[in-house]
C-alpha cells in the first residue's frame, strides 16, 4: 500500500485559473502535512504546511486538510506560468519521528 | 535569507569508491536530514540527525552509509562503497525546532 498518493498528472490549467492538487495518505496517525514545489532538476521548496483540519491560506495558496478522509489538497489561485512545476505532498507521522514521506508528485503546467 | 548549501553539485565516481557529500545547514537549525531522489522517482528519507546522533534511519540507510557532523557547521553523508543503484540526487535538509524542513540544492551523484 502506497503511503502517500498523488495523481501524477500532468495537470494543465490556463493562466489565471485555479489549480487543484490532491493527496491522500495511508497512515491515519499522521500529524503534519507539507506541500513542496520542485522545478525540474532542482530541490524541493517548501510552499505550505498545515497541521489542523480545515483551510490555511498564504497569498495565492490554500492548503486544505481533512484528517477523517486522510486527504490534503493545495489550491493555487490566479495560476501563473512560473507555477509550472511538480508539487510534492509530504507527510510526517509525528510522535518523535522526523521522517517526511513524500508522494511522487503532480506535474502542473500553467499555459499562458 | 539563510539557505542550506551542499557541495559538490555533481559528483561522478566509480563503483566501489567511497564518496562524501557535504552540507552546511542553516546556522540556527538543530535537526539535520539526508534524502535522496532517484531520477523520475519520489524523494526518499535516508536519515535524521539530532544532538550529534542518528535519531531515525530508513531501510535504505544500511552499513554502507554514515553521517557525521565533524564541526559546528558541516554535516556529511558518506557512502563507503558505491553501487550503480546509489546514483541519485542527494538532498540535505535542516530544521529549527519548531519549524519545517528546508532543503539544500542537492548533489547529483553518478556512479559509473
Amino acid at each position: 500500500q502506497k503511503e502517500v498518493e498523488q495523481n501524477s498528472g500532468p495537470l494543465s490549467v490556463p493562466e489565471g485559473a485555479i489549480a487543484s492538487l490532491n493527496c491522500t495518505y495511508s497512515d491515519r496517525g499522521s500529524q503534519s502535512f507539507f506541500w513542496y514545489r520542485q522545478y525540474s532538476g532542482k530541490s524541493p521548496e517548501l510552499i505550505m504546511f498545515i497541521y489542523s483540519n480545515g483551510d490555511k491560506e498564504d497569498g495565492r495558496f490554500t492548503a486544505q486538510l481533512n484528517k477523517a478522509s486522510q486527504y490534503v489538497s493545495l489550491l493555487i489561485r490566479d495560476s501563473q506560468p512560473s507555477d509550472s512545476a511538480t508539487y510534492l505532498c509530504a507527510v510526517n507521522r509525528g510522535g518523535g519521528s522526523e521522517k517526511l514521506v513524500f508522494g511522487k508528485g503532480t506535474k502542473l503546467t500553467v499555459n499562458p | 535569507e539563510p539557505e542550506v548549501t551542499q557541495t559538490p553539485s555533481h559528483q561522478v565516481t566509480q563503483m566501489g569508491q567511497e564518496v562524501i557529500l557535504r552540507c552546511v545547514p542553516i546556522s540556527n537549525h538543530l535537526y539535520f536530514y539526508w534524502y535522496r531522489q532517484i531520477l523520475g522517482q519520489k524523494v526518499e528519507f535516508l536519515v535524521s540527525f539530532y544532538n550529534n546522533e542518528i535519531s531515525e534511519k530508513s531501510e535504505i540507510f544500511d552499513d554502507q552509509f554514515s553521517v557525521e557532523r565533524p564541526d559546528g557547521s558541516n554535516f556529511t553523508l558518506k557512502i563507503r562503497s558505491t553501487k550503480l543503484e546509489d546514483s541519485a540526487m542527494y538532498f540535505c535538509a535542516s530544521r529549527a525546532p519548531p519549524g519545517e524542513q528546508y532543503f539544500g540544492p542537492g548533489t547529483r551523484l553518478t556512479v559509473t
